[in-house]
């Protein structure tokens, strides 16, 4: 069946790094646009970054601008989220969500999430 | 500016109808959500993609009692027969290009 899981959240300091990966299985991963989605305790959703099937055109929320890179393996059917400079309000959970199409629709499928918590 | 808008809470009685709206900023009124729905505690599900012309495509699994509808820059989330399992945020999103956006979603009562 068609699934995405998230891994790669943890405890980590503020000013460190973390990369996140989604796994995709079941179905042609090369061919869908790809979203990272992020909510902070208590909050609602907030787009994050989104990359297009090919990997070609990646856009990023003002938020993350110059911090977040977004990344995929299509030949691992992988979707990376690499943060730099950690802060306290990127403590959330990151959901990886497939597009519709090729990156400008709907999400229609989306993963279990990965908490992610910076703190010292 | 692209801005959806929800109201922040919804209550209904078991076994009633309940119709959630999502409002398009000025200027946006031909574009398309999609509505998802979060219950406690779990990640989010995609329930439908809606149109300015009130069609609208559900997503696998979806019951029958969801259903979508438009009416100018509104967009309109009708669930019939609540049940308990439907207590849950429902958050509505809308994209343009490079750009996704989520409105602020609705915590919807089952009484």
């Amino acid at each position: 069946q068609v699934q995405l899981v998230e891994s790669g959240g943890g405890v980590v300091q503020p000013g460190r790094s973390l990369r996140l990966s989604c796994a995709a299985s079941g179905f042609t991963f090369n061919t869908y646009g790809m979203h990272w989605v992020r909510q902070a305790p208590g909050k609602g959703l907030e787009w994050v970054a989104l990359i297009w099937f090919d990997g070609n055109h990646k856009y990023y929320a003002d938020s993350v601008k110059g911090r977040f890179a977004i990344s995929r393996d299509n030949s691992k059917n992988t979707l990376y989220l690499q943060i730099d400079s950690l802060r306290a309000e990127d403590t959330a959970v990151y959901y990886c969500a497939r597009d519709r199409d090729y990156g400008q629709d709907a999400f229609d499928v989306w993963g279990q999430g990965t908490m992610v918590t910076v703190s010292s | 500016q692209l801005v959806l808008t929800q109201s922040p809470s919804a209550s209904a009685s078991l076994g009633a109808s309940v119709t959630l709206t999502c409002t398009l900023s000025s200027g946006h009124d031909d574009f398309a959500i999609a509505w998802h729905q979060q219950q406690p505690e779990k990640g989010p599900r995609y329930l439908m993609k809606v149109n300015s012309d009130g069609s609208h495509t559900k997503g696998d699994g979806i019951p029958d009692r969801f259903s979508g509808s438009s009416s100018g820059a509104e967009r309109h989330l009708t669930i019939s027969s609540l049940q308990s399992e439907d207590e849950a945020d429902y958050y509505c999103q809308t994209w343009a290009t490079g750009i996704q956006l989520f409105g602020g979603g609705t915590k919807l009562t089952v009484l």
